[in-house]
């Protein structure tokens, strides 16, 4: 199976500012004959199913804010909100569905306002 | 609009059984992978089974093989999971979610909790 790690485990980003989330998969999720790289983003508020936020890497799905960027390829990717606003206040998960079936998450990072 | 609705969780022993269902709405049932995810406690996702649209094909995480079967029934728009000698550590809310690689809609979830 393809292990998924994120950093940080959690981190505190003023209102306004940057908030940056890395992922790293233990082998490439980049599918060379289609050029495209199989990770998903998501995001869980409390009491809350999780969200998807991106696919493909970084394809925003309709409705999520542009501040939700996300970037990398093959084995490191990263999540960027560009303007921390008190509504993104949550935990974050990057997903690999290059292994299908055996999908497999992140352990998650926790947002929060400084 | 896309509605998937799980139920049948609730208080089992060790050793017991459950099966959940998850009621699906909104769009073309019979044309999606379907799958279940859970989430322990305070802890992160774990994706758990899917399910091919024709039933031709499912697929388990190692810890559930041979005590978990997943289900469909694409005259009734529903996904089930029977769950068979529960452990604690099956301890978790399960969710359904439409799809076999990502995952865009997903129900609330239902808790199921192995104790005794």
């Amino acid at each position: 199976d393809i292990v998924m790690t994120q950093s940080p485990d959690s981190l505190a980003v003023s209102l306004g500012e940057r908030a940056t989330i890395n992922c790293k998969s233990s082998q490439s999720v980049l599918y060379s004959s289609n050029n495209k790289n199989y990770l998903a983003w998501y995001q869980q508020k409390p009491g809350q199913p999780p969200k998807l936020l991106i696919n493909w890497a970084s394809t925003r799905e309709s409705g999520v804010p542009d501040r939700f960027s996300g970037s990398g390829s093959g084995t490191d990717f990263t999540l960027t909100i560009s303007s921390l606003q008190a509504e993104d206040v949550a935990v974050y998960y990057c997903q690999q569905y290059y292994s299908t079936p055996g999908i497999t998450f992140g352990p998650g990072t926790k947002v929060d306002i400084k | 609009e896309v509605q998937l609705v799980e139920s049948g969780g609730g208080l089992v022993q060790p050793g017991g059984s459950l099966r959940l269902s998850c009621a699906a709405s909104g769009f073309t049932f019979s044309s999606y992978w379907m799958t279940w995810v859970r989430q322990a406690p305070g802890k992160g996702l774990e994706w758990v089974a899917n399910i091919k649209q024709d039933v031709s094909e499912r697929y388990y995480v190692d810890s559930v093989k041979g005590r978990f079967t997943v289900s469909r029934d694409n005259a009734k728009n529903s996904l089930y999971l029977q769950m068979n000698s529960l452990r604690a550590e099956d301890t978790a809310v399960y969710y359904c979610a439409k799809g076999g690689s990502w995952y865009g809609n997903w129900g609330q979830g239902t808790l199921v909790t192995v104790s005794s």
